[in-house]
């Protein structure tokens, strides 16, 4: 089955600095790629996602990238605010399998 | 904006017992889902279900799980004799499709086995 990889596990950053957060899936049939923030006490909330047949997506300051070849995808927060600190999620499926998610980065926005 | 409810937000249990964990989806949903996150850890796949059947189903939803929509609104996980290892946070989620529009999740109920 699907096995997703995620790095780093935390990361700090200093307000206004870019955070980077990279995945890598293991089942090169999945093509549904999304991304979560999970804040202290709520669920996941799905904040972008990704289809196999685009690269790359934004919306204002997040943007995601994705390079099928090597079965990476990752997350981009540029201009990071104190309310970013979060733990985000990536996961990936195929057609109408469940999502399969990674273990998480805590991200933390020093201000 | 439309809200997956779950309740209670926190449950204690002792081992051996039944629970019942109690999920609301967003009404035009079709697929809905049970997810587990032991702490710290990853959000784990539990079941999927769809048509009121399950869709499928992970190594972890053994024979003490069950899931059910009783009154097509509410859609719940009961776990039949818990476990210590059972306590974790489960997240219910729903989604529009199964080609993965994204789901949502709901705010999760905290099980505490004791």
């Amino acid at each position: 089955g699907e096995n997703v990889e995620q790095h780093p596990s935390t990361l700090s950053v200093q307000e206004g600095d870019s955070a980077v957060i990279k995945c890598t899936y293991s089942d090169s049939a999945s093509n549904y790629f999304p991304w979560y923030k999970q804040e202290l006490g709520k669920g996941p909330q799905l904040i972008i996602d990704i289809r196999s047949n685009v690269g790359e997506k934004k919306d204002q300051r997040i943007a995601v990238t994705l390079n099928k070849t090597a079965k990476h995808f990752s997350l981009h927060i540029t201009e990071t605010q104190p309310e970013d600190s979060a733990v985000y999620f990536c996961a990936a499926s195929k057609g109408n399998t469940p999502l399969v998610f990674g273990k998480g980065t805590r991200l933390s926005v020093i201000a | 904006e439309p809200e997956v409810t779950q309740t209670p937000s926190h449950q204690v249990t002792q081992m051996g017992q039944e629970v019942i964990l109690r999920c609301v989806p967003i009404s035009n949903h079709l697929y809905f889902y049970w997810y587990r996150q032991i702490l710290g850890q990853k959000v784990e796949f539990l079941v999927s279900f769809y048509n009121n059947e399950i869709s499928e189903k992970s190594e972890i939803f053994d024979d003490q799980f069950s899931v059910e929509r009783p009154d097509g609104s509410n859609f719940t996980l009961k776990i039949r004799s818990t476990k210590l290892e059972d306590s974790a946070m489960y997240f219910c989620a729903s989604s529009v499709s199964g080609n993965d529009y994204g789901y949502t999740f709901g705010s999760g109920t905290r099980l505490t086995v004791v």
